[in-house]
């Protein structure tokens, strides 16, 4: 079974940008977690969808925002870019079935923002 | 606030210790409880995951779980360099009406040949 994936895996984008990155969730996984992994923050969750809804929401201002297609792929958008913003952001997918909570996550999107 | 916490390290054992990590976590309704391992670069992996008071073994790896004292540890045998990295401690909590992973900060782990 392939695993989670992410695109794109590097993006370079300058300040005042925005940007959209992407997920695809292991086949069956209908959830999908999105997080921000910095040197000094470690890894901050930023939300969770699930069936199209956002089910979970961290501490980020409104700039991130995602969605959820009915194929479970989801998106993640963050507006009005600050250097700040550079990370690794992550996203995760869990079957969400049952007692199942494993969550495997993807390989990641580095972004910099100059 | 719900949290996990972990000795940041370095932990540093030579080649074919046993490496013991540890991991405390503030709320008492977990149910769940996970260790990922992250390479420097790279996104974490699962691991080992546990949800019985207990041990839970996996080849080299012992996962520990004591719920009364809100603590899980994770036991690395015979520890190989290819060992070295990060190992996050994450705990399923209910908030908000559903379970969310929170993460440790993580525990960096040299392994000396």
């Amino acid at each position: 079974k392939a695993g989670v994936t992410q695109t794109p895996r590097y993006l370079i984008k300058t300040r005042g940008q925005q940007v959209t990155l992407s997920c695809s969730p292991i086949s069956g996984h209908r959830s999908v977690s999105w997080y921000q992994q910095t040197p000094g923050q470690g890894l901050q969750f930023l939300f969770e969808y699930f069936s199209e809804t956002q089910r979970n929401k961290g501490n980020f201002p409104g700039r991130f925002s995602g969605r959820q297609f009915s194929n479970s792929r989801s998106e993640m958008n963050v507006s009005t870019l600050e250097l700040g913003d550079s990370a690794l952001y992550l996203c995760a997918s869990r079957a969400a079935s049952g007692g199942d909570y494993e969550q495997y996550f993807g390989p990641g999107t580095r972004l910099t923002v100059t | 606030q719900k949290e996990v916490e972990q000795n940041s390290g370095p932990l540093s054992v030579p080649e074919g210790a046993i490496a013991s990590l540890n991991c405390t976590y503030s709320d008492r309704g977990s149910q769940s409880f996970f260790w990922y391992r992250q390479y420097s670069g790279k996104s974490p992996e699962l691991i080992m995951f546990i949800y019985s008071n207990g041990d839970k073994e996996d080849g080299r790896f012992t996962a520990q779980l004591n719920k009364a004292s809100q603590y899980v540890s994770l036991l690395i045998r015979d520890s190989q360099p290819s060992d070295s990295a990060t190992y996050l401690c994450a705990v399923n909590s209910f908030s908000g009406g559903y379970n969310k992973l929170i993460f440790g900060a993580g525990t960096r782990l040299a392994v000396h040949p």
